[in-house]
C-alpha cells in the first residue's frame, strides 16, 4: 500500500518568515495529493490539494509543488502569522477517498 | 459553511462493551468514510460506504466494526466488542462525489477503553 512520509515533526518560524513541509510517497499510482490543517480540538481541514497533472499549485499564502517524478510534494506557507500555528497533514491517493496520511508537522509560529 | 458533525466528542467506555459513535455528513454529499488516529500515529483509513454499502475497507475494518445509514442523514460506525487498543480518535468524513471533490472531516469521536 501507499506510505507517506512527512518531515520535519515539528517546525518553529518567526512570524513573516516561510514554513516548508515536505513529503515523500511510494506508490507511483497516486494522483491525488491533499494538505491538512488540524487546530487542537478541531478535525483536520483542507487547506489546499493538487493532482498529478499539475506542478504547482498556489492559494493566497499557501502553495503546493510536486514533483511525480521523484515522488515527493511540498507545502509552502509564506509570510507566516501566529494563526497558521496547527499541526499540518499531508496525504496521498489513488482514488480520493482512501487516504494515506503522513505523521503530521507541528507549526508554531513566534510572534 | 457545512461540516460534518459527530458525536459524541469523547467517550469512555469498558473493554468488552458495544460502542455507536455517530455522525451527521454533509447533506448533499453521497460518499462516507471513517477513519481513525490512535494517539502519536498517523491517520489511517477504515472504511469507505457508498449507496448504503461498504464500497472498500482496510485491514483494521475487522468483524467487530460495523457501519450504518439507518436513515438519510446519520452515519454511524459500531464496534461491537471494544479491546483497549481501540482508544483512539475517530473521525467521519464525506465527499460529493470519487475522484473529484473534496473530502471533509468531522472534528472527531474521542474514544477511550479502559
Amino acid at each position: 500500500g501507499e506510505n507517506v512520509e512527512q518531515h520535519p515533526s515539528t517546525l518553529s518560524v518567526q512570524e513573516g518568515d516561510s514554513a516548508v513541509i515536505k513529503c515523500t510517497y511510494s506508490d507511483s499510482a497516486s494522483n491525488y495529493f491533499p494538505w491538512y490543517k488540524q487546530e487542537l480540538g478541531k478535525g483536520p481541514q483542507l487547506i489546499i490539494d493538487i493532482r498529478s497533472n499539475v506542478g504547482e499549485k498556489k492559494d493566497q499564502r499557501i502553495a503546493v509543488t510536486l514533483n511525480k517524478t521523484a515522488k515527493h510534494f511540498s507545502l509552502h506557507i509564506t509570510e507566516t502569522q501566529p494563526e497558521d500555528s496547527a499541526v499540518y497533514f499531508c496525504a496521498a491517493s489513488f482514488n480520493d477517498y482512501k487516504l494515506s496520511f503522513g505523521a503530521g508537522t507541528t507549526v508554531t509560529v513566534r510572534a | 459553511e457545512p461540516e460534518v458533525t459527530q458525536t459524541p466528542s469523547h467517550q469512555v467506555t469498558q473493554m468488552g462493551q458495544e460502542v455507536i459513535l455517530r455522525c451527521v455528513p454533509i447533506s448533499n454529499h453521497l460518499y462516507f468514510y471513517w477513519y481513525r488516529q490512535i494517539l502519536g500515529q498517523k491517520v489511517e483509513f477504515l472504511v469507505s460506504f457508498y449507496n448504503n454499502e461498504i464500497s472498500e475497507k482496510s485491514e483494521i475494518f475487522d468483524d467487530q466494526f460495523s457501519v450504518e445509514r439507518p436513515d438519510g442523514s446519520n452515519f454511524t460506525l459500531k464496534i461491537r466488542s471494544t479491546k483497549l487498543e481501540d482508544s483512539a480518535m475517530y473521525f467521519c468524513a464525506s465527499s460529493e462525489e470519487r475522484n473529484t471533490n473534496t473530502i471533509y472531516f468531522g472534528e472527531g469521536s474521542w474514544l477511550t477503553v479502559v
